[in-house]
């Protein structure tokens, strides 16, 4: 089975520019994370969704950016505009339950630079 | 909150030497218990885990026990190889994932 997939893998773009990351979950799971890594913040959860519909968002960092499950495979992070504080490694993960025990199975994460 | 906490890196340890990463947390309830390991250039992959007090997760010849006591879920593996090097995260959950700042291993041969 493919894992969870994102795109693009790098993605370098210039500060004020619209930026859209995308992941498919892995078939069948209903619960979907964005996180976010930096050298100075370690990982951090951005937003999860349970079944489509997101539970929590408190560390999405500010109104620039939004995330969105229009369906079941298929989820987006955008920032607009970006700055270059965004510059970081941005992760999905996907994992059939919101809670429990259950694993997260993470994708390969989008590089971003902005400049 | 819920927070979890390892030991800083990064540790250097030469092939065939033995390996402890300590990971302590704070939780309400009773948390499941996770490592992942993230080689580099690629995403999270568990580890292993464990669900219970008491429990050992174990994986690839990595093991870790689930100790309520002593709040604690130390990673442990008897002979590394230059394989392994990559940086470990311990985290918990249920809801979302809770990591910690993560520790780098370097394996020398």
């Amino acid at each position: 089975d493919a894992g969870v997939i994102q795109s693009p893998r790098h993605e370098v773009t210039e500060m004020g520019q619209e930026v859209t990351l995308r992941c498919k979950p892995i078939s069948g799971h209903n619960s979907l994370f964005w996180y976010r890594q930096t050298m100075m913040r370690g990982l951090e959860l951005l937003i999860y969704f349970n079944n489509n519909v997101p539970i929590d968002d408190s560390g999405m960092p500010e109104d620039r950016f939004s995330a969105k499950m229009p369906n079941a495979s298929f989820s987006t992070l955008k920032i607009q505009p970006s700055e270059p504080r965004d510059s970081a490694v941005y992760f999905c993960a996907s994992s059939l339950d919101s809670g429990g025990t259950d694993t997260q199975y993470f994708g390969p994460g989008t590089r971003l630079t902005v400049l | 909150g819920d927070s979890v906490t390892q030991m800083e890196g990064p540790v250097t340890l030469s092939e065939e030497a033995f390996l402890t990463i300590n990971c302590t947390y704070t939780a309400t309830g009773y948390p499941s218990l996770f490592w992942y390991v993230q080689y580099p250039g690629e995403g999270l992959q568990l580890l292993l885990k464990a669900t219970k007090a008491d429990d050992k997760g174990s994986n690839k010849g990595f093991e870790a026990t689930y100790r309520k006591e002593t709040t604690s879920f130390h990673l442990e593996k008897g002979s590394v190889q230059v394989s392994d090097s990559a940086v470990y995260f311990c985290a918990l959950r249920p809801g979302k994932l809770i990591f910690g700042q993560g520790t780098t291993l370097q394996v020398k041969p």
